[in-house]
Order: C-alpha cells, then structure tokens, then sequence
C-alpha cells in the first residue's frame, strides 16, 4: 500500500534555510503536497506540486521532486520563528472510478531558535 | 471563502460512552473526507464521500464507527462506544473534482478525549 517517509525533528536558527525530506511508494502519484500544523490548528496547505514538475518555487518555499528516487523535498528560506510547526508531507492516490485521497506521512517537528 | 467547518472543538468523555463530530464543508466540493490523527501521527484516513454515497471505508471501525452525509453536504461522524485508543483529533476536509487550484482543505478538527 501507500507509504510516506519523513524525518521526525529538524532545528534550525532563525535566517538559516530549513531542508525537510520526504519519500513516498506510490509512483502514480500525480500531486504531492505540503501541510503545515500549527499548536492545537488544524492542517494548513503550504503548497504541491505535480508529477510532472521538477522544482516549484513560492516566495520562501522551494519545493524539490525527484520522481525516480520517489523523493520530495521542502526547502524554506530565512526561517523564521513563526515557521515553527509540524510539517505533513501527503502524496494523492487514487482508487478506481476517479476516487482520491491523501496519505500523509508522520510529520517533521521544525524548531526553529532565535 | 468559508472554510471546512467542524464542531465542537473539544469533546470529553468515557470509555463506553457515545460521540459525534459534525462537518460543514467547503460549499460546492462534492468530496468529503475524515480523518483521524492520533498524537504524534500524520492523519488516517477513515472514510471518504462522493456527494451522499460512501466511497471508500475500508479503514474505518464499522463495529463502532460510523459515518453519514445527508444530502451531499453536512457531515457527521460517529463513535459509540468510545474506547480509550479513539482519543485523537478527528479532522474533516472536502475537496473538489478540479483541484489544481484549491487542494484538500481541513477544518481545525475536534480533539476527542477518551477517559
């Protein structure tokens, strides 16, 4: 079935680039996405990106995939405090009849000090 | 726009006892989805609607959770009897056939409590 793999802590200072990887198994995936959660908030969509797709870049975010290594990456740039998060890595897979859903791997902590 | 709606944001309760989470999606998004995380996860699916009719529920506890969405809209989870293990956050989240713009969009959940 659908896994997804993700490093459980990262700390950075505050300016420094945040790098979170991700892998998945479900090479017919045809979007990937990032989640941020916040204390107690629900799930907020930073961004995707589609399978066809090497690199998106949005503002700080800078997603990177590389589909034959089924590997995906979340780079943010000057982090600050208020990135600190749990960070979902989510790949879509589909069933039969046009039917999709997500699968979410555990979550990378983002700590990030003055 | 108005986002997925949940209700309550809270729930307590004991081992045995019965609760139910509501949901208000996102206005036109036919699909609808729970989810549950438990401390320390990412979220799991449980069960997912296209309009009124179930889709897949393959991961949901039948003999003690069930689901229904009434007119392709509103949506209600429930869990009777409650056992410890079911304490997490029950996150809703809706999405539509053309998704390149919007994605799957959560509601803030309810944290359910089992004691």
């Amino acid at each position: 079935g659908e896994d997804v793999e993700q490093s459980l802590f990262l700390s950075v200072r505050e300016g420094d680039s945040s790098v979170i990887n991700c892998t998945y198994t479900d090479s017919s995936s045809t979007y990937l996405y990032w989640y941020k959660q916040e204390p107690g908030a629900g799930l907020q969509l930073l961004t995707y990106i589609f399978s066809n797709m090497d690199m998106k870049q949005d503002q700080r975010l800078t997603v990177l995939l590389n589909k034959k290594d089924k590997h995906l990456s979340l780079r943010i740039a000057d982090t600050q405090t208020g990135d600190s998060a749990i960070y979902f890595c989510a790949e879509e897979f589909y069933m039969d009849m046009g039917r999709r859903a997500l699968t979410f791997g555990s979550g990378t902590r983002l700590q990030v000090q003055p | 726009e108005a986002g997925v709606a949940q209700s309550p944001r809270y729930k307590i309760i004991e081992k045995r006892q019965s609760v139910a989470f509501w949901c208000n999606p996102i206005s036109g998004h036919a699909t609808l989805y729970w989810y549950q995380q438990i401390l320390g996860q990412g979220p799991k699916l449980l069960i997912q609607f296209q309009n009124n009719g179930v889709v897949d529920d393959s991961q949901l506890p039948k003999d003690r959770f069930s689901a229904e969405r009434l007119k392709g809209v509103d949506s209600t989870l429930k869990i009777q009897p409650a056992k410890l293990e079911d304490s997490a956050v029950y996150l809703c989240a809706s999405s539509s056939r053309q998704i390149q713009l919007y994605g799957y969009t959560f509601g803030s959940g309810t944290r359910l409590t089992v004691v």
